[in-house]
């Protein structure tokens, strides 16, 4: 079993519709939990962390975390084009490494 | 600029050559990083090192040597290059008692081994 999961997509969703991306992991121990963006030929960049059971929002985007269930989602609302691109779950594990998924491509389609 | 910097961006070199790839952080960040993301996109963590001392050390061939002058500066030196060293290496950099553990990448170096 890999320590992150996620599909690897690609996930095509229309413009201005809400895309929906799923996340598990292994560690119970886990302490706090990432969703980075990347776009093609750049490097990954935050778009929020969790550390709490329930819901976080910035904005378009809403992260929900479930630890009895060991997952983590991203929501965002609103899909723009400029949403397209690779969205890397990541997690803290107990062992304090960062330990990444292989990562959600989505597209959004006008 | 505040930054995670690495250098160089892109390196071309036959296999059996040694190369290094070099990273600063501006941050104040104690706690810097290297990790390899393959032809899949996969980021998978190499090295970490803690105001200069190493503490995760994944299983990575010892042709790879990490240095670590001071808490700002990590280096990754990479001896009898393979084929199979071909990926893009990032640096980042973190701060470990913020709680979260946020990661600021560098921009990436890609290494090509022919």
């Amino acid at each position: 079993q890999k320590e992150v999961e996620q599909n690897s997509g690609p996930l095509s969703v229309p413009e201005g519709a809400i895309a929906s991306l799923n996340c598990t992991y292994s560690d119970r121990g886990s302490q706090s939990f990432f969703w980075y963006r990347q776009y093609s030929g750049k490097s990954p960049e935050l778009i929020m962390f969790i550390y709490s059971n329930g819901d976080k929002e910035d904005g378009r985007f809403t992260a929900q975390l479930n630890k009895a269930s060991q997952y983590v989602s991203l929501l965002i609302r609103d899909s723009q084009p400029s949403d397209s691109a690779t969205y890397l779950c990541a997690v803290n594990s107990s062992a304090s490494k960062i330990i990444f998924g292989s990562g959600t491509r989505l597209s959004i389609r006008p | 600029d505040t930054a995670v910097s690495q250098t160089p961006k892109y390196l071309v070199t036959q296999m059996g050559n040694d190369k290094s790839i070099k990273c600063e952080q501006n941050l104040g960040h104690d706690t810097m990083y290297w990790y390899k993301q393959d032809s899949k996109k996969f980021l998978k963590i190499m090295f970490s090192y803690n105001n200069k001392e190493l503490i995760i050390n994944e299983t990575v061939p010892n042709r790879f040597s990490p240095k670590s002058p001071d808490k700002a500066h990590l280096n990754l030196h990479i001896n009898s290059l393979e084929l199979g060293d071909s990926a893009v290496y990032f640096c980042a950099s973190s701060h470990q008692g913020s709680g979260a553990n946020v990661l600021t990448f560098g921009a990436g170096s890609r290494l090509t081994v022919l």
